[in-house]
């Protein structure tokens, strides 16, 4: 079964800290590769995702992920954070396949400190 | 564009008693997915569907939930009847097709609490 692992379950930062998640799958076809946020009372919002071609994806807001296939890993990076990333981060993973599904890690809260 | 709606969004009930979650998904979009999300947990996929048909509801307790989607448009999630452990936030989602190179709308979600 396909299966997502973010590796930290809660990480406190200080403001300009730099940051990275990790996120390892374990399924080992053809697959697109998403980070969501949700911050405190909103719906999950895309960061940042991962379809083909140059391995390390920018998205939204400074972030940035890198996609190791030999690894299968797509860790989630920040080099300076800001406490309005306080949030909580998820990895998703879709296969191809008849019906794609969007399986989701576990998640990992990030309190940013000022 | 508007975006994926979901009503309501905070509901509170006893256990045993029957509770409906609707979600009409952003127009045009043939996949739709929903989601249960516990609290400290990632979410998780309970149903699928392709235009109103399922293609997916392996993780979907169907001794007391049940979902469908009229005409492939809206849909409607039941949990009858609900028991404490299905307090969570669920949540509908919807993309262009169920293929790589698509990517998912979240709603805002719902949270239920049950007691």
């Amino acid at each position: 079964a396909q299966s997502v692992s973010q590796h930290n379950h809660h990480v406190i930062l200080s403001e300009a800290a730099s940051l990275e998640l990790g996120c390892n799958y374990s399924y080992g076809g053809t697959v697109n590769l998403f980070w969501y946020v949700q911050y405190p009372g909103q719906h999950l919002q895309l960061l940042l995702k991962y379809f083909s071609g140059d391995p390390l994806v920018k998205g939204i807001k400074g972030f940035e992920a890198e996609f190791i296939k030999s690894k299968f890993s797509f860790n989630l990076r920040k080099p300076s954070v800001q406490w309005s990333d306080t949030a909580e981060y998820f990895c998703a993973v879709m296969r191809g396949g008849t019906a794609s599904k969007l399986t989701f890690g576990t998640g990992t809260r990030l309190q940013v400190t000022l | 564009e508007a975006g994926v709606a979901q009503s309501p969004r905070y509901k509170i009930i006893e256990k045993r008693q029957s509770v409906a979650f609707w979600c009409n998904p952003i127009s045009g979009h043939a996949t739709l997915y929903w989601y249960q999300q516990i609290l400290g947990q990632g979410p998780k996929l309970l149903i699928q569907f392709q235009n109103n048909g399922v293609v997916d509801d392996s993780q979907l307790p169907k001794d007391r939930f049940s979902a469908e989607r009229l005409k492939g448009v809206d849909s409607t999630l039941k949990i009858q009847p609900a028991k404490l452990e299905d307090s969570a936030v669920y949540l509908c989602a919807s993309s262009l097709a169920a293929e790589l190179r698509t990517e998912a709308f979240f709603g805002q979600g719902t949270r239920l609490t049950v007691v």
